[in-house]
């Protein structure tokens, strides 16, 4: 089975700053890499898809990229909305594996 | 508009049995593979189950495999887990979601809400 992993496991960042978290597959994945954004209490937001395809409504500050077992999700300017933890997850075959997650939070 | 609204959940006893529900509104139900993703109290996302639109084809976390069982009734647009054999690592809440598309290779875009499964005496 694929195993995912996450880094860094948390963050704290400021306003405006850019923030980038990696997400690596076991072995390679394609680009069947997904991210999605669970705030507290709340149920889990589909980011992006297909490594880098912006899921519609999602803000511009969000983008996805890297392709094989190397991925990134990159906010291009922290805004305090943005408070979630992050996790990717591979969709192409089962298990349908998750990462660990990413905490990130406002300095 | 899309609606997943999962119900069942509750207090079990360690061995017990659970059927969880995930009645599904707004799409062709029947035309979408769905799935049923759980998280334990504090924790992350861990995928448990997955079936396709005609039901003929599920998949299992190795966690559940063989204690666990999906299924789905197109004509009442309902997903279903049943849960048996249930253990405290068990405990979490169960989300359903859909593929955002027909292919074996899409996402999940829409999820429910969950709901609470706790396996204590």
């Amino acid at each position: 089975d694929i195993q995912m992993t996450q880094s860094p496991s948390s963050l704290s960042a400021s306003v405006g700053d850019r923030v980038t978290i990696t997400c690596r597959a076991s072995q390679g994945i394609s680009n069947y890499l997904a991210w999605y954004q669970q705030k507290p209490g709340k149920v889990p937001k589909l980011l992006t898809y297909a490594a880098s395809t912006l899921q519609s409504g999602v803000p511009s500050r969000f983008s996805g990229s890297g392709s094989g077992t190397d991925f990134t999700l990159t906010i291009s300017s922290l805004q305090p909305e943005d408070v979630a933890t992050y996790y990717c997850q591979t969709y192409n075959s089962a298990p349908f594996t998750f990462g660990p997650g990413t905490k990130v939070d406002i300095k | 508009e899309v609606q997943l609204l999962e119900s069942g959940g509750g207090l079990v006893q360690p061995g017990g049995s659970l059927r969880l529900s995930c009645a599904a509104s707004g799409f062709t139900f029947s035309s979408y593979a769905m799935t049923w993703v759980r998280q334990a109290p504090g924790k992350g996302l861990e995928w448990v189950s997955i079936i396709s639109g005609n039901g003929y084809t599920t998949h299992y976390a190795d966690s559940v495999k063989g204690r666990f069982s999906i299924s789905r009734d197109n004509s009442k647009n309902t997903l279903y887990l049943q849960m048996n054999s249930l253990r405290a690592e068990d405990t979490a809440v169960y989300y359903c979601a859909k593929r955002s598309c027909g292919s074996p290779s899409c996402p999940f875009d829409y999820w429910g809400q969950g709901t609470l499964v706790t396996v204590s005496s």
